[in-house]
């Protein structure tokens, strides 16, 4: 087995801030992704990366970087916060294609 | 582009009653993609509950079950009894067949079991 951890799993910040969300899983799997969920909705791709140093855009990439420093690591930076922006988003990673994904806690986001 | 459709945002049932939850997708691919039923119980993360590769197939975990139905492009979940510590929200998913790694999710269904 292996485990997904995200920190901070609670982060407040100021509009207009950058803010960094970090990722890392024990899977050893090459794949890891970034959703976005708004409360009582569904989840929401931001970026994926196929393999370390990859990078590919969701559907809602615009106002998200993302970086795959290592296999293990995956860290979304949100560039620019918005006020009243309150999301949880979600870490995952899978061994490739269409394979069931491990999600991990989340980080729930508030934007002052 | 392809997506998922949960038509219930909550369902309440009592307890030992059946349950259907009702999941619809559309797809552009050609191929039949794999299609996955998430579950998160209370306290936890999202995780796996069932996934079925084949259509026609049946998928079945923890006493539920979804049939893979291309004709109807269907994958509800069913019980036939449930249980208070089956409440949680219910995601129906739809991998993408074209690029492989995408997951189009559903907007989930929250199940409340009433004693």
């Amino acid at each position: 087995g292996g485990i997904i951890t995200q920190t901070p799993k609670f982060l407040i910040g100021q509009e207009g801030q950058k803010l960094t969300l970090k990722c890392q899983q024990n899977f050893n799997h090459d794949t890891m992704y970034w959703y976005r969920q708004d409360s009582g909705k569904g989840l929401r791709l931001i970026y994926y990366s196929i393999t370390e140093n990859d990078l590919q855009k969701g559907d809602l990439s615009e106002g998200y970087d993302a970086s795959r420093e290592k296999k293990s690591s995956f860290s979304l930076t949100v560039t620019s916060a918005q006020k009243n922006e309150m999301a949880v988003f979600l870490c995952a990673s899978n061994g490739g294609r269409q394979d069931t994904q491990y999600f991990g806690p989340g980080t729930r986001l508030l934007v002052l | 582009g392809d997506s998922v459709t949960q038509t219930e945002g909550q369902v309440t049932v009592s307890e030992s009653k059946s349950l259907i939850i009702n999941c619809t997708y559309s797809t552009t691919s050609i191929a039949y993609p794999n299609l996955f039923w998430y579950v998160r119980y209370p306290g936890e993360g999202l995780q796996l509950l069932l996934k079925v590769i084949t259509a026609g197939q049946k998928g079945s975990s923890r006493g539920f079950e979804a049939t893979y139905n291309k004709e109807t492009t269907s994958f509800h979940l069913q019980k036939a009894s449930v249980q208070e510590s089956d409440s949680a929200v219910y995601y129906c998913a739809l991998g993408d067949e074209t690029g492989g790694y995408k997951v189009v999710f559903g907007s989930g269904t929250r199940l409340l079991v009433s004693p």
